[in-house]
C-alpha cells in the first residue's frame, strides 16, 4: 500500500527567509502524481502545487517549489521569501489517478515576525 | 466554475444519537466524490469514496456509512455516533484532470 511520511511534526521559520517542509513516500507505481497542500486555521484545504511524476522538471508556484526525486521517492517543498500568511498546517499527499488520496501526517509551519 | 458545499459547519450531538452530513458539488458532472475525516492535529483519512450513483466503497470499517443518492450528492450518515467519532470532516471531488481534488469548508462534528 502507498504511504506518505512527512518527518517533521512542527518546523519555524523567520518572516523573509526560506524554508524546506520534508516527505517522502512509497510506491510501486511509476506513474502518479503529488501535492502540497496547505490548512490555516479556518481548516480550508488549499493546494499549493502539484508534480506529475512523468515531468522531471520540478513545479513552481510563485514563491514556492518543490524539489522531486523520482528515485529516492522524495518531495520536498521549499517557501521562498516567508510571509505570515504561510503559517499553517501543511499535508503532502499522493494519488496514482482519478482515486484516493493518501496523505501525510502534516508539518505545522510557524512564522515567526 | 465548479464549488463544493458541506453543511452542516458545526455540529454537537450526543453519544448515540444519529448523524447526516450533507456535500453538494456544482459546476461539475459524474465527479469522485470522497469523505474525509481529520482528528485535532492530525492528518487527514479517507473514510468513503464514490464513483458514481449509488456506487460506494470504504476504506475504514466503523459505525459510519455513506450514500450518493443523486449525482452530485454525498452524504455521510451514523445510527449511533460514539466519542471517538468526533473530529472535522471533510468532503472533496476530483478532477480526472489534473487529478487535484477540491475540498468543501468542512464540517466539526463534536460528540459528547
Amino acid at each position: 500500500a502507498q504511504t506518505v511520511t512527512q518527518s517533521q511534526p512542527e518546523m519555524s521559520v523567520q518572516e523573509a527567509e526560506t524554508v524546506t517542509l520534508s516527505c517522502t513516500y512509497d510506491t510501486s507505481e511509476s506513474d502518479y502524481y503529488l501535492f502540497w497542500y496547505k490548512q490555516p486555521p479556518s481548516r480550508q484545504m488549499i493546494l499549493v502545487i502539484r508534480q506529475e511524476a512523468y515531468k522531471q522538471q520540478n513545479a513552481t508556484e510563485n514563491r514556492f517549489s518543490v524539489n522531486f526525486q523520482k528515485a529516492a521517492k522524495s518531495f520536498s517543498l521549499k517557501i521562498s521569501d516567508s510571509q505570515l500568511g504561510d503559517a499553517a498546517m501543511y499535508f503532502c499527499a499522493y494519488t496514482q489517478g482519478a482515486q484516493k488520496l493518501v496523505f501525510g501526517q502534516g508539518t505545522r509551519l510557524t512564522i515567526n515576525p | 466554475s465548479q464549488t463544493i458545499h458541506q453543511w452542516p459547519a458545526t455540529l454537537v450531538q450526543p453519544v448515540g444519537s444519529p448523524l447526516s452530513l450533507e456535500c453538494t458539488v456544482e459546476g461539475t458532472s459524474n465527479p469522485n466524490l470522497y469523505w474525509y475525516r481529520q482528528a485535532a492535529g492530525r492528518g487527514l483519512q479517507l473514510l468513503f469514496y464514490s464513483i458514481g450513483i449509488d456506487q460506494i466503497s470504504s476504506e475504514v470499517p466503523q459505525n459510519l456509512s455513506a450514500s450518493r443518492p443523486q449525482d452530485r450528492q454525498f452524504i455521510l450518515s451514523s445510527k449511533k455516533l460514539l466519542l471517538s467519532d468526533s473530529g472535522f470532516y471533510l468532503c472533496a471531488w476530483v478532477a480526472t484532470t489534473p487529478n487535484e481534488q477540491f475540498f468543501g469548508p468542512g464540517t466539526r462534528l463534536t460528540v459528547l
